[in-house]
């Protein structure tokens, strides 16, 4: 079974603070995914990395940034912590291919004060 | 206009009922077509992928896709209480070495004893 694992399940941190998410996998898996998720707006895409040092940005990428220096680590960084970055922050994985499905973590529900 | 529109329920019913879910899309270009289960405080879990146009059945679980029509369903046989969960569709698209999931917001499930 493809195991995604996230550091924290919950964090609370201040505006303004410098916020890091990480997530590992141990599938060996090439592409890995930064998602937040909302109540009535659903999983958005943040960033996506296809390789070590590589990434894509996604459809929310204002604020965030991510890094990749290991294949099977990927952070995701809040630079400057603001309230309406208060979300419920999803990473997942995946093998290459269109036809692939990703599998993700258990979350880490990210508190802004 | 979203690209997914899924009714989000929430959806009531008792034990050993069929269940009904959908989604439709506007997106031509999407090729792949998954169903994820999440429970509460978890992330999602793969439940269903399909790919062509069809039904695809695993135990209770039966995945309906209809391109044509650009429509997709999950139907649950004799529902159990431990199927109460949030269901999200998915669709992809290749993108670069990997896919771009396109998910509905959830329909949230109850099965009651």
């Amino acid at each position: 079974d493809v195991k995604v694992t996230q550091s924290s399940r919950y964090l609370v941190k201040r505006t303004g603070e410098k916020v890091f998410l990480e997530c590992v996998q141990d599938m060996d898996h090439e592409n890995m995914f930064w998602y937040r998720q909302d109540p009535g707006l659903g999983l958005r895409l943040i960033y996506f990395s296809y390789d070590v040092k590589m990434k894509e940005k996604g459809d929310i990428p204002e604020g965030y940034s991510v890094s990749r220096e290991k294949k099977e680590r990927f952070s995701l960084i809040l630079e400057s912590a603001s309230t309406n970055q208060t979300s419920m922050y999803l990473c997942a994985s995946s093998l290459p291919g269109g036809y692939q499905p990703q599998h993700f973590g258990d979350g880490t529900r990210l508190s802004i004060l | 206009q979203k690209e997914v529109e899924q009714d989000p329920g929430p959806l009531s019913v008792p034990e050993g009922a069929i269940v009904s879910l959908n989604c439709t899309y506007s997106n031509s270009a999407f090729q792949y077509f998954m169903w994820y289960r999440q429970y509460s405080r978890k992330g999602p879990e793969l439940l269903m992928y399909t790919y062509s146009s069809g039904n695809k059945e695993d135990g209770r679980f039966t995945a309906q896709v209809d391109k044509s029509s650009k429509y997709i369903s999950l139907f649950i046989r004799d529902s159990q209480p431990s199927d109460s969960a949030t269901y999200l569709c998915a669709m992809s698209v290749p993108w670069g070495s990997g896919s771009r999931l396109t998910f509905g917001e959830g329909t949230q499930l109850t099965v009651n004893p």
